[in-house]
C-alpha cells in the first residue's frame, strides 16, 4: 500500500528560526511532490510542487527532494506566528487516483 | 476571480436522510475531485471525475453518489448508507492532464454533522 508518512508533531520553533518538515513515501515511482498548508478548519492551500531532485526555493520556502532516499522536506525560513498550521505532503504517483496526502504536521511558531 | 466555491459551509443531517454538497468551479479545470478529511487522517478520495458525464470511484465511495452534468459542477450527495458521515468533506479541481505534475487545489469545505 503506498504511504506518506510525517510525523504529526506539534513541531514547535520561535519566531525568526528555520522550520524543517519532512516526509517519507514508499512508491518507488512517484514523480511529483506537493506541499500544502491548512490552517485550522481550513481548506488546504498549495504552497509549493517539486519534481526533480534537488532545491526548490520561493520566497522563505524551499522545498527539497531526494528520491533515492524517498524523501521530501520543507524549510520556511525566517519563521512567523503566521505560519502555524498543518502541512500536509502530497505525492502523486501517475495520473488522478495516484495522489496520496500524509496526515500533517502541526507547526507552532513561538512569538 | 477564479476559484472553488463549496455549500454550505456547514450541513447537518438526519439520521436516513440523503444530502447533498455543492461544488462549483471557474478555473475550466476538466477533473474534479471530492475528499473527506477525518482528525488525523490524511485526506481520502471518494470520487473523481476527468471529464463531463464519466466519473470513478475513490478508496471510499460506499455511501456515496456524485454526477458530473456541467464542467463546472460536481456534487456529492452523501446517503443513509453512510454510517459515519461527520467529517470535512473537500472538493478540488485540477487541469485534467493526466499527468505526474497534475495539481490540485481545493475549494474551502464543507463540515458535516450529524444531528
Amino acid at each position: 500500500q503506498k504511504e506518506v508518512e510525517q510525523n504529526s508533531g506539534p513541531l514547535s520553533v520561535p519566531e525568526g528560526a528555520i522550520a524543517s518538515l519532512n516526509c517519507t513515501y514508499s512508491d518507488r515511482v512517484s514523480q511529483s511532490f506537493f506541499w500544502y498548508r491548512q490552517y485550522s478548519g481550513k481548506s488546504p492551500e498549495l504552497i509549493m510542487s517539486i519534481y526533480s531532485n534537488g532545491d526548490k526555493e520561493d520566497g522563505r520556502f524551499t522545498a527539497q527532494l531526494n528520491k533515492a532516499s524517498q524523501y521530501v522536506s520543507l524549510l520556511i525560513r525566517d519563521s512567523q506566528p503566521s505560519d502555524s498550521a498543518t502541512y500536509l505532503c502530497a505525492v502523486n504517483s501517475g495520473g488522478y487516483q495516484k495522489v496520496t496526502f500524509g496526515t500533517g504536521t502541526k507547526l507552532q511558531v513561538i512569538p | 476571480d477564479g476559484g472553488i466555491t463549496q455549500s454550505p459551509k456547514y450541513l447537518f443531517r438526519k439520521e436516513g436522510q440523503n444530502v447533498t454538497l455543492s461544488c462549483e468551479q471557474n478555473l475550466n479545470h476538466d477533473a474534479m475531485y471530492w475528499y473527506r478529511q477525518d482528525p488525523g487522517q490524511g485526506l481520502r478520495l471518494i470520487y473523481y471525475s476527468q471529464i463531463v458525464n464519466d466519473f470513478q470511484k475513490g478508496d471510499i465511495a460506499e455511501g456515496y453518489s456524485v454526477s458530473r452534468e456541467k464542467k463546472e459542477s460536481f456534487p456529492l450527495t452523501v446517503t443513509s448508507a453512510q454510517k459515519n458521515p461527520t467529517a470535512f468533506y473537500l472538493c478540488a479541481s485540477s487541469e485534467g492532464l493526466a499527468g505526474f505534475q497534475e495539481t490540485q487545489y481545493f475549494g474551502p469545505g464543507t463540515r458535516l454533522l450529524v444531528l
